[in-house]
């Protein structure tokens, strides 16, 4: 199976902070590499598909790149509505699987 | 509107079966790879099982395999997972999620989620 290894597991912003969560594969995944959201007690959040395609209706902040083995998640001035975990997603074989989530908090 | 709507969670004793439900609207399940996503209290989520639209062939994490089945039922829109041999460590919220398109995998659309206890 494919491991996906995120870093950090906890991160410390402010408000405006230009923020990156990165994700490693343990083999190369191509572009199918999904980014969530998900707040306390809520259903996860698509926000990015194909490694760097903006889900529809997710602000422009929000942006992904890489590909093969190195993925990383941007969000360019860090907003009060942020705050939450972010887990990746591989998608190249159906025995999907997710990283450890990183966990966004208030400085 | 896209709506998924589980049921069926509950507490269950170590070694018993439950069945989940995933009623869907505002779209037709059968076309579309529907998936099992749990999370632990605390922990982070982990995908249990999935579906194909075409052809329906179900998939399994190591973790579940050979005790859960995912299956659909087309004339009712609803998607199950039949979980047998429970365990402690089955004990989380289970998601079902609906994928973006017809030809790819990745999630868009959750439920809410149902909560499953293993305990005794």
């Amino acid at each position: 199976d494919i491991q996906m290894t995120q870093s950090p597991s906890t991160l410390s912003a402010s408000v405006g902070d230009r923020v990156t969560i990165t994700c490693r594969a343990s083999q190369s995944i191509s572009s199918w590499l999904a980014w969530y959201q998900q707040k306390s007690g809520k259903a996860p959040k698509l926000l990015i598909y194909k490694a760097s395609s903006l889900e529809s209706g997710v602000p422009s902040r929000f942006s992904g790149s890489g590909s093969g083995t190195e993925f990383t998640l941007t969000i360019s001035s860090l907003q009060p509505d942020d705050f939450a975990t972010y887990y990746c997603q591989q998608y190249d074989s159906y025995s999907l699987t997710f990283g450890g989530g990183t966990k966004v908090e208030i400085k | 509107e896209v709506q998924l709507l589980e049921s069926g969670g509950g507490l269950v004793q170590p070694g018993g079966s439950l069945r989940l439900s995933c009623a869907a609207s505002g779209f037709t399940c059968s076309i579309y790879a529907m998936s099992w996503v749990r999370q632990a209290p605390g922990k982070g989520l982990e995908w249990v099982s999935g579906i194909s639209g075409s052809g329906g062939n179900t998939y399994y994490a190591d973790s579940v395999k050979g005790r859960f089945t995912v299956s659909r039922d087309d004339s009712k829109n609803t998607l199950y997972l039949q979980m047998s041999s429970l365990r402690a460590e089955d004990t989380a919220v289970y998601y079902c999620a609906k994928s973006r398109g017809t030809t790819t995998v990745v999630t868009d659309y959750w439920g809410q989620g149902t909560l499953v206890t293993v305990s005794s």
